[in-house]
């Protein structure tokens, strides 16, 4: 059984830093996720990472999967305060069920 | 504009007068899901459909029942709701292939009381 593992489950950061959420899983499968979610808002896809060593980034976050780690990482850079939302990964299964991690709250304070 | 759209976005209901939440997209996908999110959990999958009138159980499908007459649709059912099911619900849907992403609805919070 698939299990993905996200942490922390909860980020404070000041303005300006940097910091890393985790996403470990349990099984060998293809396709990892990232998603976003603002308060009583859906979720909004922010990357798709296909294969191992696959990097994305998108303005101040950047996403990495390492395979044989069964990891993956967001990380922040330089944090504003619009990024205040909560993450989840996800990995696909058969069906293309999507299995998520418990999510990380974000909240970047000035 | 491809979208995946939820009825009602809010829902206060007694226990057990039954109820259904719809769900439809417009992007021809094969594949539909529904997904309840609870705090500390993230979202957990309750039934998924991979074509008409093909539907199986996702992780936590008691209490709930689904079908998929149509290609777009794929109503959720609470049969006799109790109070463990109140939850944000989300549908999602996809196509088939190998990097496809899944599309979500804006969310169904469901208050059973």
């Amino acid at each position: 059984e698939l299990k993905v593992e996200q942490n922390p489950l909860f980020l404070s950061m000041q303005e300006g830093k940097n910091y890393t959420i985790y996403c470990n899983y349990s099984t060998t499968s293809d396709r990892l996720y990232w998603y976003r979610q603002d308060p009583g808002k859906s979720l909004e896809s922010l990357f798709v990472l296909l294969s191992n060593g696959a990097v994305k980034q998108e303005g101040r976050l950047m996403a990495s999967l390492d395979t044989k780690a069964r990891l993956s990482t967001l990380h922040i850079t330089a944090a504003v305060h619009d990024l205040s939302a909560t993450y989840f990964c996800a990995k696909r299964e058969y069906g293309n069920k999507l299995v998520f991690g418990a999510g990380t709250i974000l909240r970047v304070k000035s | 504009e491809a979208q995946v759209t939820q009825n009602p976005r809010y829902l206060i209901t007694v226990t057990g007068k039954k109820l259904t939440v719809t769900c439809s997209q417009n992007m021809n996908h094969e594949y539909m899901s529904w997904y309840r999110q609870d705090p500390g959990l993230g979202l957990r999958q309750i039934y998924y459909s991979m074509n008409v009138e093909v539907t199986d159980k996702g992780d936590v499908p008691e209490g709930y029942k689904v079908s998929r007459k149509e290609k777009r649709n794929f109503p959720l059912i609470l049969e006799s709701p109790s109070p463990n099911q109140t939850s944000l619900y989300f549908c999602a849907s996809s196509s088939r292939g190998w990097n496809t992403e899944a599309f979500f609805g804006q969310g169904t919070r469901l208050t059973v009381v």
